[in-house]
């Protein structure tokens, strides 16, 4: 059982490319979430889905786009990378209020 | 949005020493909170949750408390083991919307051998 899987696990970007996250889950959870985590600082919710096709802004959306064309995927997208988008991105899923997370991804914009 | 936070950023112990994590937080709609645990490198891990309409409740090896009256949450462990170190976190949730959790920025747990 796989749970939550992100990929890539590394990326480093230039400012201004773009690039896309993806998070799969196999749990079959309506929930799922994109939370990126800075140092000395808690998760922050990005953006955020309750199931197939929704999504909803969360408390830090401005610079990332999301879709959930299929209930297992989410994907998170920068459209255009800034260094403020230097962070570790998390994706989790939930049933109820139990979210589980996948490893994480660093990414690095220089 | 909410306030969570922890008093303590990094908390050292011995190997087989009970270890208590504090958490504060400001929102008194909060009705469920979770702790959770994240290694190095790895993704936050489940540990344990409670309701608002608990005072206590008893895991593993972990005991959460919540003390509603001054808005304070706390996980123990009992018998700290070398794997317990890692950076804990409390989330909140108010309940009204289960979509959206607020969390601290997390306590780190060194366990001396």
């Amino acid at each position: 059982n796989a749970g939550v899987t992100q990929t890539p696990k590394f990326r480093v970007l230039k400012t201004g490319q773009s690039m896309t996250l993806l998070c799969a889950q196999d749990m079959n959870h309506e929930y799922m979430y994109w939370y990126r985590q800075d140092p000395g600082m808690g998760l922050r919710l990005i953006h955020y889905s309750v199931g197939e096709g929704t999504t909803a802004k969360g408390e830090v959306p401005d610079g990332y786009n999301v879709s959930r064309l299929k209930k297992q995927n989410f994907l998170l997208g920068l459209e255009s990378a800034a260094p403020s988008q230097t962070s570790v991105y998390f994706c989790a899923s939930s049933y109820s209020f139990k979210a589980f997370f996948g490893q994480g991804t660093r990414l690095t914009v220089v | 949005g909410e306030s969570v936070g922890l008093h303590l950023p990094t908390l050292s112990v011995q190997e087989g020493d009970n270890s208590i994590i504090n958490c504060a937080y400001s929102n008194s709609a909060s009705d469920y909170f979770i702790w959770y645990k994240q290694e190095s490198g790895k993704g936050p891990q489940f540990i344990i949750d409670i309701r608002s309409n608990m005072d206590k409740r008893q895991g593993q090896r972990v005991t959460v408390l919540l003390n509603k009256t001054v808005k304070h949450l706390s996980l123990q462990i009992a018998a700290t083991q070398p794997g317990d170190s890692a950076v804990y976190f409390c989330a909140e949730n108010e309940g009204s919307n289960f979509n959206k959790f607020y969390f601290g920025s997390g306590t780190k747990l060194n366990v001396k051998p």
